[in-house]
C-alpha cells in the first residue's frame, strides 16, 4: 500500500525568503507524485506532478519540486515567496489505478 | 463558469437528519469522486464512480452513500448525518494524461456542519 508523509503541519516563513514543503511517500512500485495547494476557501488546485523523465518538476506561480527516488521524497520550494502563497499545501502518489493518496497538508503562514 | 461545481456551499444541518450534496461537472469525465476533509488528516476518499454503472467504496464510505444521476451529476448523502461528520467535502473528476496517470479536478466544497 501506498502512503504519503508530510513532515510539517505549518511552516511559517518570512516574505521573499525561500521555502521548502517536505513531502515522503512510500510504494512498492513505481508512482505518479503530486503537489496540490488550497487557498483559504477555495478547492484543491495542482501545483505540479511528476510522471517520469527529469526529476525537476517546475509548476505553477514560481513552484518546483525535486523527486529523489532513493530518499522516497518529493519535497516542494520556492526561492522567494509571497503573501499570496499563503495556503494549505498537500501531496499526493498516485498508482496506475488512479486511486490519489493524499498527505495530511502543510500550512503555509507567511510573515511580513 | 466552474467546471466542476458543488451545491450547497455551505449547509448546517441537525443530527439525525437526511442531507444530500450535489456535484455537477461539465468536463464529460467519466470519473467522479467525493472526499471529506478534516484539520490535520488531509483528504479521505468516501466513494468514487467510473461510470454511471460502477460505484465503488472509499476507505471511509460508512455513514455515506452515493447516486450516480448521469455521467455529469455525482450527490453525496447522509442518511442520517452526526457530529462527526461535520467537514469539508469536496466532489472531483478525473481525465487521463498520460497512459494509466490520471489528473484529478476539484469543485470548490462544501462546508457541512452537524449540531
Amino acid at each position: 500500500a501506498q502512503s504519503v508523509t508530510q513532515l510539517d503541519s505549518q511552516v511559517p516563513v518570512f516574505e521573499e525568503a525561500p521555502v521548502e514543503l517536505r513531502c515522503n511517500y512510500s510504494s512498492s512500485v513505481s508512482v505518479y507524485l503530486f503537489w496540490y495547494v488550497q487557498y483559504p476557501n477555495q478547492g484543491l488546485q495542482l501545483l505540479l506532478k511528476y510522471l517520469s523523465g527529469s526529476t525537476l518538476v517546475k509548476g505553477i506561480n514560481g513552484f518546483e519540486a525535486e523527486f529523489n527516488k532513493s530518499q522516497t521524497s518529493f519535497h516542494l520550494r520556492k526561492p522567494s515567496v509571497h503573501i499570496s502563497d499563503t495556503a494549505e499545501y498537500f501531496c499526493a502518489v498516485s498508482v496506475r489505478d488512479d486511486k490519489i493518496i493524499f498527505g495530511k497538508g502543510t500550512r503555509l503562514h507567511i510573515l511580513p | 463558469d466552474a467546471d466542476v461545481t458543488q451545491t450547497p456551499r455551505n449547509r448546517i444541518t441537525k443530527t439525525g437528519k437526511r442531507i444530500m450534496l450535489e456535484c455537477s461537472q461539465t468536463k464529460g469525465h467519466d470519473r467522479m469522486y467525493w472526499y471529506r476533509q478534516d484539520p490535520g488528516l488531509g483528504l479521505r476518499l468516501i466513494y468514487y464512480s467510473f461510470d454511471v454503472k460502477d460505484i465503488n467504496k472509499g476507505e471511509i464510505s460508512d455513514g455515506y452513500s452515493v447516486s450516480r444521476q448521469a455521467q455529469a451529476k455525482f450527490s453525496l448523502s447522509l442518511e442520517s448525518a452526526i457530529p462527526n461528520q461535520t467537514a469539508l467535502y469536496f466532489c472531483a473528476t478525473s481525465d487521463v494524461v498520460a497512459g494509466d496517470l490520471y489528473e484529478q479536478y476539484f469543485g470548490p466544497g462544501t462546508r457541512l456542519t452537524v449540531t
